[in-house]
């Protein structure tokens, strides 16, 4: 059965600080696929990121950046000069590869709070 | 444009009341979801529609009953809920590519309250 694990339930930084989230999963599956999700206050959640199985290399888009490392099983997703704007849930979820089910599995969310 | 659309955005029912929550999509996804969120926690699945047919349950209530008129369009119908079945009900949609996970766009849900 597949598992994500996001220890850290609530972080709060200070405005301009950077942020790493972290990310663990567990999966029988040699294929599988992971999701970075914002959901703000208004309930949305909004897809930030998906990267597959076979593709290790980091990511970076703008102020984000994520760290996929198979030998450990994380994709951590850090936030670099955070703003206040960044303040929401964020989930990491994932999905095992099979044709016809594409069933998310979300970890718990880490609350991030910015201080301005 | 990744939108999904969800009607109405809040709704306050009764347990002997009946209603619909509605969502909608023009992306051209061909598979479309219903989630169930309790505050705090993370989105739980309750249906997946396939090219218009269901194919997950997730052992939901039957005073939940799902229905998908057309490809763009998914309902939730509502009947006799239960206190406990106030929540955040987020609609999600994905192209459901042929063998490939396809990544899902949620809409912004409908936070609904059974007194």
């Amino acid at each position: 059965a597949q598992k994500v694990t996001q220890a850290q339930t609530e972080i709060s930084v200070v405005e301009k600080e950077d942020v790493t989230l972290d990310c663990v999963y567990e999966t029988r599956d040699t294929t599988y696929y992971l999701f970075w999700y914002k959901q703000p206050p208004s309930g949305e959640l909004v897809f930030l990121i998906r990267r597959n199985s076979f593709d290790e290399q980091n990511e970076i888009s703008g102020r984000y950046s994520w760290n996929f490392q198979k030998s450990t099983s994380s994709f951590n997703f850090t936030i670099t000069a955070s703003q206040v704007v960044d303040s929401a849930v964020y989930f990491c979820a994932l999905s095992e590869a099979s044709f016809g089910n594409e069933k998310l599995t979300f970890g718990t969310g880490t609350r991030l709070t910015i201080i301005p | 444009d990744t939108e999904v659309t969800q009607t109405p955005k809040h709704l306050v029912m009764g347990m002997t009341n009946k209603k619909s929550l509605k969502c909608e999509q023009h992306m051209g996804h061909r598979a479309m979801y219903w989630y169930k969120q309790k505050a705090k926690k993370p989105p739980e699945l309750m249906f997946v529609y396939s090219y218009e047919k269901l194919s997950i349950n997730e052992s939901v209530p039957s005073r939940f009953s799902p229905e998908c008129p057309n490809s763009s369009l998914l309902n939730l119908h509502l009947h006799a809920l239960q206190p406990e079945d106030s929540a955040l009900y987020l609609c999600a949609s994905s192209l459901q590519g042929e063998g490939v996970t396809d990544t899902q766009y949620f809409g912004p849900g409908t936070r609904l309250t059974v007194l």
